[in-house]
């Protein structure tokens, strides 16, 4: 079993749906929480992280830790074409650790 | 200031050919981290450098695989006699010093090996 899950896609929405990506972990260790994208042929660029539990919003992004159920999600408002791009989770036990990713989910939106 | 760069970006190697791809941090980062990312996968931590000292190697293959952070100049990291196995992006990533809040890994656009 992989430390980190999360459906691979790919995920198609038309322009101005609300994305929904999560992923589950099995570690309790982890403590950093952080959702990176990444277009194709391209390196990651991280778009949120979270430190522990709890919700943080950033413009039409948020990010949601659940600790106890050991789950963590990505909410994408209004999306454009141009958020078509595979969405990787990925998390860490310690600031400066080594980041432990799931496999991506491909997502698709359609104008 | 620069991003992270990573060169060559595209790497074609024979099987039994050793590979080197090299890393240049952002200005001010002594952290270097790399992943290597399988076609249709998620990233794979292999090593995490400061200048000269091997901080986690706890992904790194135990053969053919090696990297090193020198005082001066890039991170390497090397693959001796690659094996079809071994095609896959490589990617690195920096950080500034660690401090006590979280510090972001700045990613690097990818070093593709391919062997044939």
């Amino acid at each position: 079993q992989k430390e980190v899950e999360q459906d691979p896609g790919p995920l198609s929405v038309p322009e101005g749906a609300i994305v929904s990506l999560n992923c589950t972990y099995s570690n309790s260790a982890f403590q950093y929480f952080m959702w990176y994208r990444q277009y194709s042929r391209k390196g990651p660029e991280l778009l949120m992280y979270t430190y522990s539990s709890g919700n943080k919003e950033d413009g039409r992004f948020t990010a949601q830790v659940d600790k106890s159920s050991k789950y963590i999600s990505l909410f994408i408002r209004d999306s454009q074409p141009s958020d078509s791009a595979t969405y990787l989770c990925a998390m860490s036990k310690a600031a400066g650790n080594k980041l432990t990713f799931g496999g991506g989910t491909r997502v698709l939106v359609k104008p | 200031n620069a991003g992270v760069m990573q060169n060559p970006r595209h790497l074609v190697r024979r099987r039994g050919q050793e590979a080197r791809l090299r890393c240049s941090p952002m200005k001010g980062h002594s952290h270097v981290y790399w992943y290597r990312q399988l076609p249709e996968e998620g990233l794979k931590f292999m090593v995490y450098l400061q200048k000269e000292n091997i901080i986690d190697e706890s992904g790194m293959p135990k053969e053919r695989f090696s990297a090193e952070f020198p005082k001066e100049g890039p991170s390497i990291l090397r693959i001796q006699q690659v094996v079809r196995g071994d095609s896959a992006a490589y990617f690195c990533a920096s950080s500034p010093v660690i401090g006590g809040d979280y510090n972001e890994q700045f990613f690097g656009p990818g070093t593709r090996l391919t062997v044939l």
